[in-house]
């Protein structure tokens, strides 16, 4: 069975440093997805990695992907109150066509 | 396109009774997911279609639910008879090829 593990699950940072989030599963994948959910919301998706080494950048947020160790990372640069939120990673497990495992999930709390 | 679009937005009901959840992808997209969120369970995956067939209903949680999908643009989440432990917000997301799954804004379920 999959298992997709973050950490931390929980994250409060204050504005301006830098942090990473880990999320790590426990079989061949063919991609790899960051989502982020703001209270009471529905999901946003904020990158598709396809590729060993894949690398995605959007403003202040990068995803990256290591197949072989079967890691992705999202990092978070100088970070700002708007990127408060619960981020997840999920995963298509090969030859499973589209079908998404969600991890637990990280709540990140930006502060002043 | 105006997304996923799910409805009601919001249903409450009384133990016992049967509730129906309906959803209309995204037009193209040849996947549809179900998934329920709850605190204790995070994310779980329900069932998903491809081109309107069932492919993997194994996170259907037991008898009392059922999906349909009758064609590409419409498909229903029954629960029949409802449960208090049902209470969750239930969402529909579809995707195409690798895109990822886009989701709608969910339907919060109390069963009271």
């Amino acid at each position: 069975e999959l298992k997709v593990e973050q950490n931390p699950l929980f994250l409060s940072m204050q504005e301006g440093k830098n942090y990473t989030i880990y999320c790590n599963y426990s079989t061949t994948s063919d991609r790899l997805y960051w989502y982020r959910q703001d209270p009471g919301k529905s999901l946003e998706s904020l990158f598709v990695l396809l590729s060993n080494g894949a690398v995605k950048q959007e403003g202040r947020l990068m995803a990256s992907l290591d197949t072989k160790a079967r890691l992705s990372t999202l990092h978070i640069t100088a970070a700002v109150h708007d990127l408060s939120a619960t981020y997840f990673c999920a995963v298509v497990v090969t030859g499973t066509a589209s079908k998404l495992t969600f991890g637990t999930g990280t709540r990140l709390q930006v502060t002043l | 396109d105006a997304g996923v679009i799910q409805s009601p937005r919001h249903e409450v009901t009384e133990m016992g009774q049967e509730v129906t959840l309906r959803c209309k992808p995204i037009s193209g997209h040849d996947y549809l997911f179900w998934y329920r969120q709850t605190m204790m369970r995070g994310l779980e995956l329900l069932i998903y279609f491809n081109n309107n067939v069932p492919i993997d209903d194994s996170g259907m949680p037991e008898d009392r639910f059922s999906a349909k999908m009758p064609n590409a643009s419409f498909s229903t989440l029954k629960i029949q008879p409802s449960e208090p432990r049902d209470s969750a917000v239930y969402f529909c997301a579809s995707s195409f090829a690798s895109s990822g799954a886009f989701f709608g804004q969910g339907t919060r379920l109390t069963v009271v």
